[in-house]
């Protein structure tokens, strides 16, 4: 298993350009989720989704938009990109049950917003 | 909802030497709480997890923490640190009907030769 996958590793864009953070997992997980990680402030989740064709928002949703339209993709996609957005990203997935099911995280993106 | 404070944001210790996280948390449910460690520029990987067995939990690496509902405390430990333990680690609590996880700011472990 390759387990959670991202890309890019890391990308810079100037503010108002969008882009798209790619992540996928072959573990068949239902339950994956975005996170942000910026310095002191721990990981932070953005949005979520309990299965294919479900998302919900999370802690800190504004400026992003998420879709599941399979089980294995998860993509993150930043509209109008602004530099309060340049963090580290990190894709995680796990098992929908029972609840205290490890969460696996991807190797990250960082992302620089000029 | 559930919270998590790590009291520490930074520990530097001896190699050798024992280490010693703390972590406390707030949940309104009985908590799933976790360790997870990230190396610079890593991703996370998991030590352990405490989920309502044993409340002593044993890790990889040489890493256990005691959960101890009266205190509210999940402190992370290694009897002696290596040079490897250098990272920043994450206490993370979930609640048990949600699959959120809320993660504490982080504790940065430096490890002097």
């Amino acid at each position: 298993n390759a387990g959670v996958t991202q890309t890019p590793k890391f990308q810079v864009l100037k503010t108002g350009q969008s882009m798209t953070l790619q992540c996928a997992q072959d573990m068949n997980h239902e339950y994956m989720s975005w996170y942000r990680q910026d310095p002191g402030m721990g990981l932070r989740l953005i949005h979520y989704s309990v299965g294919a064709g479900i998302t919900d928002q999370g802690e800190v949703p504004n400026g992003y938009n998420v879709s599941r339209s399979t089980t294995e993709d998860f993509p993150l996609r930043l509209l109008s990109a602004a530099p309060s957005q340049t963090s580290v990203y990190f894709c995680a997935s796990r098992k929908r049950s029972p609840p205290q099911e490890t969460q696996y995280f991807g190797p990250g993106t960082r992302l620089l917003v000029l | 909802a559930q919270s998590v404070t790590q009291l520490d944001s930074h520990v530097s210790v001896s190699e050798g030497t024992p280490v010693l996280l703390r972590c406390n948390y707030s949940s309104s449910y009985s908590p799933s709480l976790f360790w997870y460690v990230q190396h610079p520029n890593k991703g996370l990987q998991l030590l352990l997890k405490y989920t309502s067995a044993a409340t002593l939990v044993k890790g990889i690496n040489g890493f256990e923490a005691e959960f101890k509902k009266s205190e509210t405390s999940f402190h992370l430990t290694k009897p002696s640190a290596h040079m490897s333990d250098a990272a920043e680690y994450f206490c993370v609590v979930s609640g048990s009907n949600d699959y959120k996880l809320s993660f504490g700011a982080g504790t940065t472990v430096t490890v002097r030769a």
